[in-house]
């Protein structure tokens, strides 16, 4: 089974200036890591995902992640973030190969302030 | 528009009542899955369907079930209903049965019990 670990529950920040949303997983198998953006009064929407490869993963909206395997981690990062990218953050890790569930954390609201 | 539509958007009713909650998955996805968003426990896992057949089970109460149709779209019946169960419930649909597209997911049906 998997378990994943979002560290912080709000992240406040300045627009323009960067962020990094945390993410930590437990896994005894090859992971697949998803992060995923809920704006208010909508569904979750993929923002990207690492399956293999290149550890790291540029998604949509000027985001991207950082595979770190020795750390169990999946960092997202946004060098200047938008009024327009408040909204909640949910890390989501499945183990590779076959059918395996998707577990997601709990998530992380952003809050940019102007 | 995810592709996923989800009716009906809100939904009030009376603890004891029963409700169905209808998901019409996105064009060409054959694996639906229904997840329930609530403050206190984050997004859980309830259950996946793919092409009409059941293939995993989460955290879904007896009082829960679901059901996939021959044209794909699913539904969630919820009976018995309690207070506890005011949430978010969400659906989302996946090409395969295995994670690695990740999810699209519709924009849920608010339910409140009162």
């Amino acid at each position: 089974a998997q378990s994943v670990t979002q560290l912080d529950s709000q992240v406040p920040v300045f627009e323009e200036a960067p962020v990094e949303l945390r993410c930590n997983y437990s896994s005894s198998v090859s992971v697949y890591l998803f992060w995923y953006v809920q704006y208010p009064n909508q569904g979750l929407q993929l923002l990207l995902k690492y399956l293999s490869g290149s550890t790291l993963v540029k998604g949509i909206n000027g985001f991207e992640a950082e595979f770190n395997k020795s750390q169990t981690s999946f960092h997202l990062r946004k060098p200047s973030v938008h009024i327009s990218d408040t909204a909640e953050y949910f890390c989501a890790v499945s183990g590779s190969g076959g059918y395996q569930k998707v577990t997601f954390g709990i998530g992380t609201k952003l809050q940019v302030i102007p | 528009d995810s592709g996923v539509t989800q009716t009906p958007k809100h939904l009030i009713t009376a603890t004891g009542q029963r409700v169905t909650l209808r998901c019409s998955p996105r064009s060409g996805d054959l694996s639906v899955y229904w997840y329930q968003q609530s403050l206190d426990q984050g997004l859980q896992f309830l259950i996946q369907y793919y092409n009409g057949e059941e293939r995993a089970k989460g955290n879904i109460l007896e009082r829960f079930s679901a059901q996939q149709f021959p044209d794909l779209h699913s539904e969630l019946n919820l009976s018995s209903l309690e207070l506890g169960d005011s949430a978010l419930y969400f659906c989302a649909s996946s090409v395969g049965m295995v994670s690695n597209y990740g999810y699209t997911f519709g924009s849920g049906t608010r339910l409140t019990v009162v």
